[in-house]
This record gives C-alpha cells, structure tokens and sequence, in this order.
C-alpha cells in the first residue's frame, strides 16, 4: 500500500527566507510524485509533478523538489518566500497500475510572517 | 479552456437525507475522481470513473455512490447522510495523456 508522510503540520518562516516542506513516501515500485497547493476554500492546483526522467523537478511559482529514491523522499522548496505562498501545502503519490488515484499526506499549512 | 466545474458549491442538508453532487470536467477528460476532504481525515479518495466505469474505488461505505455519463460528467450521491458526512467534496479530471489531475473548486456539504 501506498502512503504518504508529510514532516510539520504547520511551517512559519519569514519572508525571504527558505521555504523547506517535507515529504516521505512509502511504495513498493516507483511512484509518480505530486505536489499542491490548496488556497482557503478552493480546490488543488497542482505544483509541480514527478514521474520519470530528472529527479530535480521546477514548478509553478519558484518552487521545485527533487526526487530522492534512496530516501524515499520529495521534499518541496522555495529559495525565498513571498506573502502569497501561504498556504496549505499537500504532497500525493500515485502509480500507474491504479490509475489516476491520488493517495496524499495530511497538508502542512505554510504561514509567511513579514 | 473551461476548468473543472463542481455544483453547487455550498450545500446544507439534514441527518437522513440524501445529497447528489455534480462534476463537470475538463473537455476530453474521460476520468472523473473524487475526494472528501475533512479536518480530522484529510484528503480521502473515495471513487475514479473512466468512460463510465468505475475503475477504483476508496474504503467508504455504501452509502457513497457515483456514476459517470456517456460526456463524462459524473455525479456523486450520499444516502442517509450522517453528521461526519460534513466535507469538502473535491472532483479532479485527468486526461487520457498526462498523470496530472486538474481539481475543481468543491462542494462545501454540511450536515445538520
């Protein structure tokens, strides 16, 4: 079974500084990797996404994470934050032979202070 | 190119009733997921339809029920709901092509 592990319910960091989310994956074949961003009552928008090929993978805004196999980990970063990357913040797995199912962590809410 | 569209976006229902949501998706998308999204459970999947067959299905009871049309939008029903049905019901499309899902806005369902 699939599972996804996401380090810090909650992350506050000041603006300008790095923004670090990180994620823990548990499956048995290499999974596609995902992360989104949820805004307050609004849906998901993907981040940015892994499946094959690099494993540094560049996102929307300035974000991107690498995927790291030994490690079973896809951390997300952002070398400086901004005001507006506060938010919830959801790492997903997936795999190919269960179609287009989405197994997420819990969400870390990211608050950036001024 | 139209987003994923859910209806109606906020709904307020009673213990025992039934409720049927509504999921537009993207134009060409034939797989149609849904996901309850709660404070205390997070992020569930409860069911993914492909060309109107349901090709996976999450651990919830009976009660959650969907089907898809022949233009792939879908449609999901609760029965005799519950207080703990109280969610945000999120859809997502996925192309045929891309792993990607494209969520809609939610259903924002509270029970009384």
């Amino acid at each position: 079974a699939q599972s996804v592990t996401q380090l810090g319910s909650h992350v506050s960091v000041s603006e300008g500084a790095l923004v670090l989310l990180r994620c823990n994956y548990s499956s048995s074949v290499p999974p596609y990797l995902f992360w989104y961003v949820q805004y307050p009552n609004q849906g998901l928008q993907l981040l940015l996404k892994y499946t094959t090929g690099a494993t540094l993978v560049k996102g929307i805004n300035g974000f991107e994470a690498e995927f790291k196999k030994s490690e079973t980990s896809f951390h997300l970063t952002k070398p400086s934050a901004h005001m507006s990357d506060a938010a919830e913040y959801f790492c997903a797995v997936s795999r190919m032979e269960y179609g287009n199912k989405l197994v997420f962590g819990a969400g870390t809410i990211l608050r950036v202070k001024s | 190119k139209a987003g994923v569209t859910q209806t109606p976006r906020y709904l307020i229902k009673t213990r025992g009733q039934q409720v049927t949501l509504s999921c537009s998706p993207i134009s060409g998308h034939r797989s149609v997921s849904w996901y309850q999204q709660t404070p205390g459970q997070g992020l569930q999947f409860l069911f993914e339809y492909f060309s109107e067959t349901q090709r996976n299905k999450g651990n919830f009871p009976g009660r959650f029920s969907g089907r898809q049309f022949s233009n792939s939008r879908s449609e999901m029903n609760v029965s005799t709901l519950e207080l703990g049905d109280s969610a945000l019901y999120l859809c997502a499309s996925s192309s045929d092509e891309d792993t990607e899902a494209f969520f809609g806005q939610g259903t924002r369902l509270t029970v009384v």
